[in-house]
């Protein structure tokens, strides 16, 4: 079976640009996660989704991140204008609701900002 | 609220000794547990869960981890550890309320030869 896929694996850009980080969850899971890991910070929920619906966003930053899920199988996390402090990995990970199924990581996003 | 404390950053062991990374959790409710295992470039791949029953739970690759109710732990321990097992190791809780997972700092184990 497919894992979590998340792309792009590595993305450099300057600051200012717009950055979308992509998420296809494993098939059937109804669960989905953000989150980034920094050495400073260490692994930070961003936000979840449940059936595709956002249920808690309080680990964004701030306003320049939105992240949406349009269907079951897509996600995408934005940071819109992006600066040199929002360099991290960003991990999707699916699972399904209750706690009881564990949560599967993808290999993340490796995003580097000038 | 729930919380996760690895107690140590980093341990180095020398290969075949045993080894124990340590956890502990705060919860006001019966909790599920996790152990994640991190290698360099990669996502988390789970090593092994509690969810309830025996407190002794075998996973992958060798370890396992003892729930510990009275003293809130839920240690991994492996008994021989091998170069490949170099990675950075996470606990993790959650309960029935959440889906949330509440991580610990990590702690990152350095097998020597």
């Amino acid at each position: 079976d497919a894992g979590v896929i998340q792309s792009p694996r590595h993305e450099v850009t300057e600051m200012g640009q717009e950055v979308t980080l992509r998420c296809k969850p494993i098939s059937g899971h109804n669960s989905l996660f953000w989150y980034r890991q920094t050495m400073m910070r260490g692994l930070e929920l961003l936000i979840y989704f449940n059936n595709n619906v956002p249920i808690d966003d309080s680990g964004m930053p701030e306003d320049r991140f939105s992240a949406k899920m349009p269907n079951a199988s897509f996600s995408t996390l934005k940071i819109q204008p992006s600066e040199p402090r929002d360099s991290a990995v960003y991990f999707c990970a699916s699972g399904w609701t209750g706690g009881v199924e564990p949560q599967h990581f993808g290999d993340g996003t490796r995003l580097s900002i000038l | 609220a729930q919380s996760v404390t690895q107690l140590d950053s980093q341990v180095p062991v020398f290969e075949e000794a045993p080894v124990e990374l340590r956890c502990n959790y705060s919860s006001s409710v019966s909790v599920y547990l996790f152990w994640y295992v991190q290698y360099p470039n990669q996502g988390l791949q789970l090593l092994l869960k509690y969810l309830s029953g025996s407190t002794l739970v075998k996973g992958i690759n060798g370890f396992e981890a003892e729930f510990n109710k009275s003293q809130t732990s839920f240690h991994l321990r492996k008994p021989s550890v091998h170069i490949s097992d170099t990675a950075e190791y996470f606990c993790a809780v959650t309960d029935y309320n959440t889906d949330k997972l509440i991580f610990g700092t990590g702690t990152r184990l350095q097998v020597f030869p």
